[in-house]
């Protein structure tokens, strides 16, 4: 299953966008790419996936390379409420399993 | 649509006492998973199922946890008899079918003494 990089913290000023950026060099052709988040005490929460092409919606848009070894999620405008820790996913393609790494904690300040 | 539901929140055990946990997961959503997130790190796999059958129990430590999901629906993990490395936050998971996105519950912390 391929691995992801990514920063351990980042900051953001609140109402800007923020950009979180993900590698994942080894990833395969038929493997996606997975975004949750996780606030405090909750369990994690889907934001976006996808395969080659960049994806938008509600909460976020995700930018992935034309290699597909890296990809970036964007929050367009960043809240205090999207203080989190963003975990970025290479999901199996042999058996669907969704692997956590440590994420990046993203502080959103005002 | 009502979320996962997880039960208790929170539980304090001494160690080799023994503890069950319970996960209702989104109504008709066929697959269900169990996940332990130690402090500090990402959730961690530790058994899926399909319906009521088993897929993948890999990392679950089988000496001393356990897990079923009887009729398919509700779940219950237990753990006896349960060790300090154990304290964690244990989250169920529901999707709609193997590939479609997770919906997490809040999980249940544990702290073993």
């Amino acid at each position: 299953d391929a691995k992801t990089t990514q920063p351990t913290s980042m900051d953001c000023a609140e109402g800007r966008a923020a950009n979180l950026p993900c590698n994942h060099s080894t990833i395969s052709g038929n493997e996606y790419v997975y975004w949750y988040r996780q606030i405090h005490s909750q369990g994690p929460q889907y934001i976006i996936h996808g395969l080659k092409n960049n994806e938008t919606n509600e909460m976020a848009s995700l930018i992935i390379t034309e290699d597909r070894k890296s990809s970036t999620l964007i929050l367009p405008h960043a809240t205090l409420r999207d203080t989190a820790v963003y975990y970025c996913i290479v999901r199996s393609s042999n058996d669907y399993k969704l692997s956590f790494g440590a994420g990046t904690t993203v502080t959103v300040r005002a | 649509e009502a979320g996962v539901a997880q039960s208790p929140r929170y539980k304090i055990i001494e160690k080799r006492q023994s503890v069950a946990f319970w996960c209702n997961p989104i109504s008709g959503h066929a697959t269900l998973y169990w996940y332990q997130q130690i402090l500090g790190q990402g959730p961690k796999l530790l058994i899926q199922f399909q319906n009521n059958g088993v897929v993948d129990d890999s990392q679950l430590p089988k000496d001393r946890f356990s897990a079923e999901r009887l009729k398919g629906v509700d779940s219950t993990l237990k753990i006896q008899p349960a060790k300090l490395e154990d304290s964690a936050v244990y989250l169920c998971a529901s999707s709609s079918a193997r590939g479609e996105k997770l919906f997490f519950g809040s999980g249940t912390q544990l702290s073993v003494l």
